[in-house]
């Protein structure tokens, strides 16, 4: 059975520190995603991620993805209120259709 | 407004007594897959579809029949419903279910079977 593991599984931390998430596989993905989760809602995409070494920016997030495309990680600076949610870590492989999603990691950040 | 919609949102139902969630896009997408997510087990894939009469098992398919006759129409069919299969379901959809493309989600369909 392929995994995803996810850490942590839950982070509540007062706003204006910084945090990270980890996603890790003994499996290596063609890409991975990372999404947020509000309460009653689907997961929605923050960011693809599918050259091992690469990193992407998305406004106070940094994702990176490890050199051998086996472990993923998700950096916040300065987390806000807003940043509050599920944050859940999905990858691929090159057969297609199967998406395999970390248990998920609960975030709370408190003003 | 480009969406997956899911139906019903809520559902509680009897052991036994068959049931249909159904899911639609509106994105003329190829791929769609269902998911149930568990607190602690996040989403697990229970199927998915690369296109239109092609189905495939994802992790955790056990108690659970799906159909693509349409593009858009992707229904998840419980045909004995079972407590343990009480969840919150997940429909989603992407253009090619390679991995690259953004999964577009329902909002969730929570089950519970007594």
């Amino acid at each position: 059975t392929q995994l995803l593991e996810q850490s942590p599984q839950f982070l509540s931390i007062q706003e204006g520190e910084n945090l990270t998430v980890y996603c890790n596989s003994s499996s290596v993905f063609s890409s991975l995603q990372w999404y947020r989760q509000e309460p009653g809602e689907g997961p929605v995409l923050l960011v693809t991620v599918v050259t091992g070494g690469e990193v992407k920016k998305l406004k106070r997030l940094t994702f990176q993805f490890g050199d051998a495309r086996k472990d993923s990680s998700l950096h916040i600076t300065a987390a806000q209120p807003g940043d509050t949610g599920l944050y859940l870590c999905a990858g691929a492989w090159n057969q297609g259709g199967k998406l395999i999603f970390g248990q998920g990691t609960e975030l709370s950040v408190k003003p | 407004e480009a969406q997956v919609t899911q139906n019903p949102r809520y559902l509680i139902t009897v052991t036994g007594k068959k049931l249909t969630v159904t899911c639609s896009q509106n994105m003329n997408h190829e791929y769609m897959s269902w998911y149930r997510q568990d607190p602690g087990l996040g989403l697990r894939q229970i199927y998915y579809s690369m296109n239109v009469e092609v189905t495939d098992k994802g992790d955790v398919p056990e108690g659970y029949k799906v159909s693509r006759k349409e593009k858009r129409n992707f229904p998840l069919i419980l045909e004995s419903p079972s407590p343990n299969q009480t969840s919150l379901y997940f429909c989603a959809s992407s253009l090619d279910g390679d991995g690259n493309s953004p999964l577009h989600f329902g909002n969730g369909t929570r089950l519970t079977v007594t």
